[in-house]
C-alpha cells in the first residue's frame, strides 16, 4: 500500500533563510508525488509534482523540490522564506498502479520576520 | 471558472440527524474524491469516484455513503451523524492529459460539526 511520512509537525525559520519540508513516500510502483499548501480556512493549493524526469521540480511562489529515489524522498524547498509562507503543508502521493490520491499527515511552516 | 465548489460551507447536526454534502465541479474531470481532515491526522480519503456511476471506498469510509449520478456531482451522505464525524470535509477532482492523472483540484471545504 502507499504511503508518506512527514516526520516533522512544525518547522520553523526565520525570514530570509532557506527552508525545507520533509517527505519520504512508500509505493509499490513508479510514484507520482504533490506538494499541497492549506492557508488558514482554505482548501488546499497545488504547488507542485513530480511525475518523471529531471529530479528538481519547480513550482509556484518559488518553491521547489527534489525527488530522490534512492531514498525515497520528495523534500520542498525555497531558497529565502517568506512571512507569507507560514502555512500548512501537505505531501501526496500516487501510485501509477492506483487511483488514490494518499497524503501526509502535514507539517506546519512557521518563519518568523 | 468556478472549479470545485462545496455547499454548505458550515453545518452543525445533532447525533442521528442525517445530511448530504454536495460537490460540484465545472472542469468536466473524470476523478472525484471525498477527504476528512482531521488535526494531526492530515488528509484521509472517505470515498472516490473514476467516473459516472461508479464509487469505491477509501481509508474510511464507515458511516459515510456517496453517489455520482452526473459527472459533475459527487455526493457525501451521513446517514445517522455521530460527533466522531466532526471534521473539515474536502472534495477534490482530477483528470488525465497525455494518459498521465493531473494533480487534484480542491474544494474550499465544509466544516461539520455534529453535537
Amino acid at each position: 500500500a502507499q504511503s508518506v511520512a512527514q516526520p516533522e509537525d512544525q518547522v520553523n525559520v526565520a525570514e530570509g533563510n532557506p527552508l525545507t519540508v520533509k517527505c519520504t513516500y512508500s509505493v509499490s510502483g513508479n510514484p507520482y508525488l504533490f506538494w499541497y499548501v492549506q492557508y488558514p480556512n482554505r482548501g488546499l493549493q497545488f504547488l507542485l509534482k513530480y511525475i518523471t524526469g529531471d529530479n528538481l521540480v519547480k513550482g509556484s511562489y518559488g518553491f521547489e523540490a527534489e525527488f530522490n529515489k534512492s531514498q525515497t524522498s520528495f523534500h520542498l524547498k525555497k531558497p529565502s522564506a517568506l512571512v507569507s509562507d507560514s502555512a500548512l503543508y501537505f505531501c501526496a502521493v500516487r501510485d501509477t498502479g492506483f487511483q488514490k490520491l494518499v497524503f501526509g499527515t502535514g507539517t506546519r511552516l512557521l518563519v518568523s520576520p | 471558472n468556478a472549479g470545485v465548489t462545496q455547499t454548505p460551507k458550515f453545518r452543525v447536526l445533532k447525533t442521528g440527524q442525517s445530511m448530504t454534502l454536495l460537490c460540484a465541479q465545472d472542469m468536466n474531470h473524470e476523478y472525484m474524491y471525498w477527504y476528512r481532515q482531521d488535526p494531526g491526522m492530515g488528509l484521509r480519503l472517505i470515498h472516490y469516484s473514476v467516473g459516472e456511476g461508479t464509487t469505491a471506498k477509501g481509508e474510511v469510509p464507515d458511516g459515510y455513503n456517496v453517489s455520482r449520478l452526473k459527472k459533475q456531482n459527487f455526493l457525501l451522505g451521513l446517514e445517522s451523524a455521530a460527533p466522531s464525524q466532526t471534521s473539515v470535509y474536502f472534495c477534490a477532482s482530477s483528470t488525465t492529459r497525455q494518459g498521465v492523472r493531473t494533480e487534484a483540484f480542491f474544494g474550499q471545504g465544509t466544516r461539520l460539526t455534529v453535537v
